[in-house]
């Protein structure tokens, strides 16, 4: 199947830094990704579309000057946690969708803000 | 945006027993089906996906049955065994390029040998 390669795995970071994850379609190209959040034991909830070359979607409720996300080709697709904060420690993952049908995932990035 | 519903929330199996998971959805516009697996500290991985022109789906020891006027769908894993000791979730689109998945809340599954 199609590999999605996420970076870093784990990351421990101070509250109020920022704190960028890296989502790459390592043998396709990705016009769109999806990032979800997910906190333990939940459910993974989607967080936004993201679009090459154009401004990300959000769901309801997500703040985008938080969730910072840049798709700026075709097989990559960043997302910049700004001004961290305790409560923003959650596992995040990407997601892209080759064509109509299977979506791959991302390995997922703990995130833990002290 | 929870609109799938996803049961048992967790499943004990002796191990060669039938794991049964269940799902409903609501959106008539949905038609692609999907399950995937998730290990802790992993992203999920699919296992198998159906569309409703069809009733049912097998891929080895997993299939999935479909019943499109009852807006449901389940997993079936024949044969279970330890190693499928996991959490499973449904998930539900419309099966375009672009479109992303809505998940059901998810079961933990626990095979016991």
């Amino acid at each position: 199947g199609a590999v999605v390669s996420q970076h870093p795995s784990r990351v421990i970071c101070k509250s109020g830094t920022s704190v960028k994850i890296e989502c790459r379609s390592l043998d396709f190209q990705a016009t769109t990704m999806f990032w979800y959040r997910q906190f333990p034991k939940q459910s993974l909830m989607l967080m936004a579309t993201s679009n090459e070359g154009s401004k990300a979607t959000y769901e309801q409720g997500v703040e985008k000057d938080k969730f910072l996300i840049n798709h700026a080709s075709l097989t990559l697709s960043t997302l910049t946690v700004t001004s961290a904060h305790p409560e923003d420690s959650s596992f995040y993952i990407c997601s892209a969708r080759p064509g109509s049908e299977k979506l791959f995932f991302g390995s997922g990035t703990q995130l833990s803000v002290l | 945006q929870q609109q799938v519903k996803q049961s048992p929330q967790s499943l004990i199996v002796q191990k060669g027993g039938i794991s049964i998971i269940n799902c409903a959805y609501e959106n008539t516009a949905f038609d692609y089906f999907p399950w995937y697996q998730q290990f802790p500290g992993k992203g999920p991985a699919l296992l198998i996906a159906i569309r409703p022109d069809v009733s049912e789906k097998k891929e080895g020891r997993f299939t999935i049955s479909f019943n499109k006027s009852a807006k449901q769908f389940s997993l079936h894993i024949m044969d279970s065994q330890p190693g499928d000791s996991a959490t499973y979730f449904c998930a539900a689109s419309r099966g375009q390029a672009g479109t992303a998945l809505i998940f059901g809340k998810g079961t933990t599954l626990s095979v016991s040998s």
